[in-house]
């Protein structure tokens, strides 16, 4: 079965890059999403993004602007980039694989699992 | 952004008893095409990641125990727990997938009373 292993620092300063892989074993890349959800301290659960295999991504229009997703399918890894973080970006965060909707023009996310085992950053000066 | 409200924000419940979570989304999550709701349900237990219980509504996935059960159509529904057992104390969310982008509800604490 498919299994999300992620990582990345874990203590950021204001304006500095958050930067997160997740590693996916047991299957395939195509045919679905490859996911970030966060989960600031205490809270709900908000969608940033994903990528398809190909490279394909949807990213949330709040996160758009400072967002960068990548995929590299011969690592099987996928990776996450937010810059300019504030203390707003500290959450745990979460990779997951995501179904793939298709509705419109463009493919969206539907459902994740499984999720990888989360990396909690904290932004602060 | 559809917005999606769960209720009660808390649920103490006894062990053996049922337990019912319900979630509205602030518009319909039905699909007119295919007569689908673009509606999922999850499980956080403290210190977990999410887990995947429900899809399409009602749908449970593969692994799921059977005292699960979810249902409701357009804006309204809910996630059943038949009898409470110890290891179903979790925080329970439920995410509409009909819009971009998706959104989760703000979270269900059940607790054992």
């Amino acid at each position: 079965q498919v299994q999300l292993q992620q990582w990345g620092a874990g203590l950021l300063r204001p304006s500095e890059t958050l930067s997160l892989t997740c590693n996916m074993s047991g299957g395939s890349f195509s045919g679905y999403f490859w996911s970030w959800i966060r989960q600031p301290p205490g809270k709900g659960l908000e969608w940033i993004g994903e990528i398809s295999h190909s490279g394909f991504t949807n990213s949330n229009p709040s996160l758009k602007s400072r967002l960068t997703i990548s995929i590299d399918t011969s690592k099987r890894q996928f990776s996450l980039r937010l810059n300019s973080v504030t203390a707003a970006d500290t959450a745990i965060y979460y990779c997951a694989r995501a179904a793939v909707m298709v509705r419109g023009l463009t493919p969206t996310p539907g459902w994740f699992a499984p999720w990888g085992q989360g990396t909690l950053v904290t932004v602060s000066s | 952004d559809i917005v999606m409200t769960q209720s009660p924000d808390s649920l103490p419940v006894s062990l053996g008893e049922r337990a019912t979570i319900n979630c509205k989304s602030s518009q319909s999550v039905l699909s007119s095409s295919d007569n689908k709701n673009f509606l999922s349900w999850y499980q956080q237990r403290p210190g977990q990641p999410p887990k995947l219980l429900i899809y399409w509504a009602s749908t449970r996935e593969s692994g799921v125990p059977e005292r699960f059960s979810a249902s409701g159509s357009e804006t309204d529904f809910t996630l059943t727990i038949s009898s409470l057992q110890a290891e179903d104390v979790a925080v329970y969310y439920c995410q509409q997938y009909y819009s971009f982008p998706c959104t989760f509800g703000q979270g269900t604490r059940l607790e054992i009373k």
